[in-house]
C-alpha cells in the first residue's frame, strides 16, 4: 500500500531555470496539499488542490509558482525562473477528506530543491 | 488570523517525561493535530484532539483546552529515538502548522 510518492527527492537548479516537483497521493485520496519548509522553520501552506481544481492557493507566491492536479497523473508544483530563496524542502500531503473535517494529512518524503 | 506558538527547543533526559506546549489562535477550529518529524524526513501523524481533555496513546498523550486555546503533547519514558521536531497544527482547511519544537533527548 504505497504512501504519498514525491519525486525527485533532490533537485539542483541554477538561478533562472525551472523546477518541477511531482506528487502522487495515496490511493483513494483526492485532496492534495503542498507545503514549503525552510531550514529551522515550520511547514508553510502553499496550495490545496482536488482533481482538476485549485481550492485554495492563498499561500502561493503570485509570480513564478503554479500548481496543478490533472484528472490523470500526479500533482505538479512548478517554479519558474528559480531564485536562491526558493531553496527549501517542498512537502506534498494527501487526505481522503479536507483537513478541516478531521482529515489527517499523510505526507510524502519531500523534494529538496537547491538553487545554485 | 492564524497563529500557533510553541517553544523552539527543548532538552530532556532519557527515561524522563517531557511536556511540549502549544497555544493557538485560528479563525475556525476543527481540532488540534500533533506531528513528529525526524530531521530530513516526512512529518508523521501522532495525535488528534477535537474535544477537551486528554487522549492517551501508549507513551504519548495529548491534551486540549478549547476555551484556553491550548494543547500539550506529553511524552513519557523518553527514548533517544524520540529526538525529533514536534509540530502542532490547527485543524482548519488547510492545516496551519506551528514552527515546531526541536526535542533533544540526552543520555
Amino acid at each position: 500500500n504505497a504512501g504519498v510518492m514525491q519525486n525527485p527527492r533532490h533537485l539542483v537548479r541554477r538561478r533562472g531555470q525551472e523546477a518541477r516537483l511531482r506528487c502522487s497521493p495515496m490511493k483513494g485520496h483526492s485532496h492534495v496539499y503542498w507545503y514549503r519548509q525552510l531550514p529551522e522553520e515550520g511547514l508553510k501552506f502553499m496550495v490545496y488542490l482536488q482533481k482538476e481544481n485549485i481550492i485554495d492557493e492563498s499561500g502561493m507566491p503570485k509570480e513564478r509558482f503554479s500548481a496543478e492536479f490533472p484528472k490523470e497523473g500526479p500533482s505538479i508544483l512548478r517554479i519558474q525562473q528559480v531564485v536562491r530563496g526558493d531553496s527549501a524542502a517542498y512537502f506534498c500531503a494527501s487526505s481522503p477528506l479536507s483537513s478541516g473535517n478531521t482529515g489527517e494529512l499523510f505526507f510524502g518524503e519531500g523534494s529538496r530543491l537547491t538553487v545554485l | 488570523g492564524q497563529n500557533i506558538d510553541q517553544p523552539t527547543e527543548m532538552t530532556a533526559t532519557e527515561g524522563a517525561i517531557v511536556q511540549i506546549n502549544c497555544t493557538y489562535q485560528t479563525s475556525g477550529f476543527n481540532g488540534l493535530f500533533w506531528y513528529q518529524q525526524h530531521a530530513g524526513e516526512a512529518p508523521t501523524f501522532l495525535s488528534y484532539n477535537v474535544l477537551d481533555g486528554l487522549e492517551e496513546k501508549g507513551r504519548f498523550s495529548s491534551f486540549l483546552s478549547r476555551s484556553k486555546g491550548y494543547s500539550y503533547l506529553l511524552l513519557k519514558e523518553l527514548q533517544m529515538k524520540d529526538s525529533a521536531s514536534y509540530l502542532c497544527a490547527s485543524g482548519n482547511t488547510p492545516l496551519v502548522f506551528g514552527k515546531g519544537t526541536r526535542l533533544s533527548v540526552i543520555a
